[in-house]
């Protein structure tokens, strides 16, 4: 059981390029989600998706597309990279829609960074 | 609008000592709180939850303490081993999505030997 896999683990892009990051779940679970990590501060909610076909933004969505096409895919699309975009991306995913079933499992991070 | 934060950035322990790592949340609207542990170079790992009908939570060797009058939380581990070295992040759910987690900004807790 690989849980949530992310790909690439570390990225260098250069101002004004694309790129797609991928992640992956093989636990059924219908939510997904997109989180950055920039140093000394916690998590912050990206994007995220309540099934396939259905995705809402978070926090700070700008800079950021998602799509759900499949219940186990959850890409994040950067259109244009800019240097305030380095940080470590995590994916996770979860089963319920709140309470215990709340439980988010993370993938083990992409590290990005934008010169 | 929500927060999350920690008193403290940083704690150290003495391997066999207790620790206690401790939370502010803002928003008291919010049901449903977790504890992540984060080691370096890895994603946040589940460590214990706590629903905001309830006050005291216990796992193996893990306390959660929900304090919903001064809108704080904590986190005790006892017997602190090395293995408990890493980054502690209090999230909670709040009303706006049912998995959308919003992190605190985290406390690193180093165990000394």
């Amino acid at each position: 059981n690989a849980g949530v896999t992310q790909t690439p683990k570390f990225q260098v892009l250069k101002t004004g390029q694309s790129m797609t990051l991928q992640c992956a779940q093989d636990m059924n679970h219908e939510y997904m989600s997109w989180y950055r990590q920039d140093p000394g501060m916690g998590l912050r909610l990206i994007h995220y998706s309540v099934g396939a076909g259905i995705t809402d933004q978070g926090e700070v969505p700008n800079g950021y597309n998602v799509s759900r096409s499949t219940t186990e895919d959850f890409p994040l699309r950067l259109l244009s990279a800019a240097p305030s975009q380095t940080s470590v991306y995590f994916c996770a995913s979860s089963y319920g829609g709140g309470g215990e079933d709340t439980e988010a499992f993370f993938g083990q991070g992409t590290r990005l960074t934008v010169v | 609008g929500e927060s999350v934060g920690l008193h403290l950035p940083t704690l150290s322990v003495q391997e066999g000592d207790n620790s206690i790592i401790n939370c502010a949340y803002s928003n008291s609207a919010s049901d449903y709180f977790i504890w992540y542990k984060q080691e370096s170079g890895k994603g946040p790992q589940f460590i214990i939850d706590i629903r905001s009908n309830m006050d005291k939570r216990q796992g193996q060797r893990v306390t959660v303490l929900l304090n919903k009058t001064v809108k704080h939380l904590s986190l005790q581990i006892a017997a602190t081993q090395p293995g408990d070295s890493a980054v502690y992040f209090c999230a909670e759910t709040g009303k706006t999505g049912a998995n959308n987690l919003f992190f605190g900004t985290g406390t690193r807790l180093t165990v000394i030997p």
